[in-house]
């Protein structure tokens, strides 16, 4: 597609239970960028893939918080017993290099009750 | 310890007037400074971008200013238009760790008709 794809927009987890974003990249985009953006918030940074390696995961809050891209494109972003305090929009980004302005996809806004 | 600060929450600005919207830094580290705009429930898209080694960058009716020594930077949006209306995020970044972007907190901008 033209853009980056990230699925499903909303997800409404109970606490204690898994969950799985989906992002599709834009075709080609050797880097991809997850961030989390807390209401009222800028993004912050999670991790970061440079194809299939993840480069730098210094960004995720715990160890329930787990990344991968095992092909180099598709990248999903998994959340084991998920908690209140994770509510929040989950941005995925791509670009061509790890450089400047990526393009970032719609988000999937996660809340947790 | 927020290393890039957006102080307005909020800004009105008359069409056709000029909007100027302001960033500070605290880590003398960065060195790659991006402007991003946000609609509602879309992801953030990149506006315009500059690097320490320049003050000044212009792209059609948007300006960022860099003033390395006092630690700030600042969009100006010539004319304001309404579909200008947006947040506004600040991010900031190291080229040598390139890929990680530290960002402020937003400003949303309203242009009055």
């Amino acid at each position: 597609g033209a853009g980056v794809s990230q699925s499903p927009r909303y997800k409404v987890a109970k606490r204690g239970q898994d969950v799985a974003l989906r992002c599709d990249p834009i075709s080609g985009h050797v880097s991809l960028f997850w961030y989390q953006q807390a209401l009222g918030q800028g993004p912050e940074f999670l991790t970061y893939f440079q194809n299939e390696a993840q480069l730098d995961k210094s960004g995720l809050p715990s160890d329930r918080f787990f990344a991968e891209r095992p092909e180099g494109s598709v990248s999903t972003l998994k959340i084991q017993r998920t908690q209140q305090e994770d509510s929040a929009v989950y941005l995925c980004a791509s670009s061509p290099g790890p450089l400047g302005g990526y393009t970032f996809g719609s988000g999937t806004r996660l809340t947790v009750v | 310890d927020q290393q890039v600060k957006q102080n307005s929450p909020s800004l009105s600005v008359q069409e056709g007037r000029i909007s100027i919207l302001n960033c500070d830094y605290t880590n003398s580290m960065f060195d790659y400074f991006l402007w991003y705009k946000k609609y509602p429930a879309e992801g953030p898209t990149f506006l315009i971008s500059i690097s320490s080694i320049k003050d000044k960058n212009e792209d059609g009716r948007f300006t960022v200013f860099l003033n390395k020594s006092a630690k700030h930077l600042s969009l100006h949006i010539v004319p304001s238009q309404p579909g200008d209306s947006a947040v506004y995020f600040c991010a900031a970044s190291r080229m040598d760790s390139n890929y990680q972007l530290i960002w402020g907190a937003g400003t949303k901008l309203i242009i009055k008709p």
